[in-house]
């Protein structure tokens, strides 16, 4: 199937500074999507990207899409203790199964 | 939105035990899903839960490990069968139901060890 893999597999960060995951496949991608999970938490859904190069954002995080659709990348700016968890990029099936790249865990130093 | 309420949320179990993890939607669905996250891992998606048909397994898990029922619309089963201490893991039911069609639900997980 098509796989994707993250970099980097861990980050620490100073509160304030800024944070990036990259999520890459070898293959091109239908769609990508981006879920959080708190330490000691379930994954949730933050956003689903399908279209080449589109670049969504929320608040203090932006996500993009490459033109290639091959891969994806999450920016927090200004990360705050509220961020801390493990960031998980995916691809949705369409029968809404999702396969789950190896996911970024993120700390940030107060 | 979806509601997904599993149980239990957490259980210690013994070796060669079996354990039934039960997961609740509060709307219908027409497929379930359970994964595994084990200790420090990506999620692993064991199998579909498809209502009125026997569950569709991924690769690397069986019908007699992981033997799961689906009796409607809105409610699933999963047992962990003569569990070892490798099944130590988070189980995590899931369904998608998002107003736009993209949105993925998680329910909060149950997390098991095996001693």
């Amino acid at each position: 199937g098509q796989q994707v893999m993250q970099i980097p597999q861990y980050q620490h960060v100073q509160e304030g500074e800024d944070f990036t995951t990259y999520c890459n496949s070898s293959t091109t991608l239908s769609n990508i999507q981006w879920y959080k999970q708190r330490p000691g938490g379930h994954p949730v859904f933050l956003i689903q990207l399908v279209k080449s190069g589109e670049v969504k954002k929320q608040k203090r995080l932006t996500f993009q899409f490459g033109e290639a659709k091959k891969n994806s990348s999450l920016h927090i700016t200004a990360t705050q203790t509220t961020d801390v968890g493990t960031y998980f990029c995916g691809r949705k099936t369409s029968y809404d199964k999702v396969i789950f790249g190896p996911g970024t865990s993120l700390s940030v130093i107060p | 939105s979806a509601v997904i309420s599993q149980k239990p949320s957490r259980d210690i179990c013994q070796r060669g035990t079996s354990l039934t993890i039960q997961c609740q939607v509060d709307s219908q669905v027409t497929m379930m899903f359970w994964y595994r996250q084990q200790p420090g891992q990506s999620l692993t998606l064991i199998a579909t839960a498809n209502q009125g048909s026997e569950a569709t397994y991924e690769s690397g898990f069986v019908i007699d490990k992981f033997p799961i029922s689906r009796p409607n619309l809105t409610f699933s089963t999963l047992t962990v069968s003569n569990m070892s201490p490798e099944d130590s893991s988070i189980y995590l039911c899931s369904v998608g139901q998002g107003y736009d069609g993209n949105t993925i639900y998680f329910g909060e997980g149950s997390w098991l060890t095996v001693v």
